[in-house]
């Protein structure tokens, strides 16, 4: 059983779009990222969720939106993508919001932008 | 705000090998300090955790170092196999996120 899964796995499309990156996790964890690899591998968080409710939001731009539905589900919508939004986005899940539980990755959705 | 280095960016080894893998970090004031493994197409997997308190921690032939107060960790690897081929990350627990390096890549030949 995948414990942390994400689609699409990869995402190619043209600029200004909008498209939408699901994730879901079956470890019963209270809390969720998305983590954006750029080219050189540099792996930086972008948002976190605990029990539904956001905790991290590291200057993202107003065009990425996450949504929560519940505490299982973390969604990364992104409008009128750019080019400079190509990269791995990556999702993870930790039992609480503590640094000191390990994280879960899924597998990543490569995003390229024609 | 800490940044976190690794060298090499990308390593060669034949098998057999013992390695060290390198990472440092800026600010010392941390809680913990991970060691990851990403495949090619893959996510990351945790492999070592070490807390601040620590000084290093093993798991099979891998073995984590931590010395804070220069800001530094090693990821030993002991008799390298071609498995074991893949990009290695750390990264540096502050409170509720974690900053990580940009990786080292091994590449462990037959």
């Amino acid at each position: 059983d995948t414990a942390v899964s994400q689609t699409p796995k990869y995402l190619v499309t043209q600029m200004g779009n909008d498209k939408s990156i699901k994730c879901e996790q079956n470890l019963g964890h209270d809390t969720m990222y998305w983590y954006k690899q750029d080219s050189k591998k540099f792996l930086k968080i972008m948002f976190s969720y605990n029990n539904k409710e956001l905790i991290i939001n590291e200057t993202v731009p107003n065009r990425f939106s996450p949504k929560s539905p519940d505490k299982a589900h973390l969604n990364l919508h992104i409008n009128s993508l750019e080019l400079g939004d190509s990269a791995v986005y990556f999702c993870a899940s930790s039992q609480d919001i503590s640094v000191n539980q390990p994280q879960h990755f899924g597998d990543g959705t490569r995003l390229s932008i024609l | 705000k800490q940044e976190v280095t690794q060298i090499p960016a990308a390593l060669s080894v034949p098998e057999g090998e013992n390695l060290v893998l390198n990472c440092s970090f800026t600010d010392s004031a941390i809680y913990n300090l991970q060691w990851f493994r990403q495949d090619p197409g893959k996510g990351l997997t945790s492999l070592l955790l070490i807390q601040s308190s620590q000084r290093e921690q093993t798991s099979g032939r891998l073995n984590a170092s931590l010395d804070k107060s220069s800001g530094r960790s090693t990821l030993y690897i002991a008799a390298s196999q071609p498995g074991d081929s893949a990009t290695y990350l750390c990264a540096v627990g502050n409170f509720n996120k974690f900053y990580f390096g940009s990786g080292t890549k091994l590449n462990v030949k037959p």
